[in-house]
């Protein structure tokens, strides 16, 4: 089944913060998180594989609540390159490195 | 992280033909590979999990008769779309498997298909 990503869609001034969500009705081995820009391949970004793990990339960094089964990705002072569709793959338990993708968060980051 | 490349970026065929894609992996050896498909505006879907030297295993709802998948190094996997129909125009996406420390995929760059 595939994860419910939220919000759709997120418009943001440069500096201003948001955060991705992405939760899993089954019981999650890792979530993964990557950014596409129109036109182009999806770009890693990080991995979460337990519970309570947080993780950054820049500014950008998830946080992983194994129990619930969500991940939250937090774009920090957001920078006019953070604009494109955040997309969360997750691994279930027994998956062998299968991703299975959300929706998407389309962002959009004005000057 | 790992550097894959796909060709053709593009491809325009009529209704009727087949047309390969190829999926490289330019800097490690893949025992793995994935392909998806993307419709505009819409999330990746995964079509078929390619394994070098045995069949590919395709997900629900996808003909393994219609999109063929041959890895038969652990640098190449091709999809080839036989008689494409104007349906079948999409984003194909390509990704590689990797293993150790961070295990994660690594995305080609697409190709983008339009059957006319």
């Amino acid at each position: 089944q595939q994860p419910v990503q939220s919000p759709q869609a997120v418009i943001l001034r440069e500096g201003e913060d948001a955060v991705i969500n992405c939760s899993s009705s089954k019981a999650l081995y890792s979530v993964h998180w990557y950014r596409q820009k129109h036109g182009e391949a999806p770009v890693f970004l990080m991995i979460l594989l337990k519970g309570g793990e947080q993780k950054g990339h820049e500014k950008i960094s998830a946080s992983f609540n194994e129990k619930k089964q969500q991940s939250s990705l937090y774009l920090t002072a957001s920078q006019l390159s953070y604009s494109g569709t955040y997309f969360c793959g997750t691994e279930g338990m027994a998956a062998g490195n299968k991703l299975t993708f959300g929706g998407g968060t389309r962002v959009l980051v004005k000057p | 992280g790992a550097v894959v490349s796909q060709h053709p970026s593009r491809v325009i065929c009529k209704s009727g033909t087949s047309v390969k894609i190829e999926c490289r992996s330019l800097d490690f050896q893949a025992t793995t590979m994935f392909w998806y498909r993307q419709f505009p505006k819409q999330s990746l879907m995964l079509m078929a999990t390619s394994n070098e030297g045995s069949k590919a295993t395709y997900e629900q709802g996808v003909e393994k008769d219609k999109f063929l998948i041959n890895h038969a190094s652990l640098t190449l996997s091709t999809l080839t779309v036989t008689s494409a129909h104007p349906e079948d125009s999409s984003f194909y996406i390509c990704s590689v498997a990797s293993f150790g420390l961070q295990e994660t995929q690594y995305f080609g760059p697409g190709t983008r298909l339009l059957v006319l």
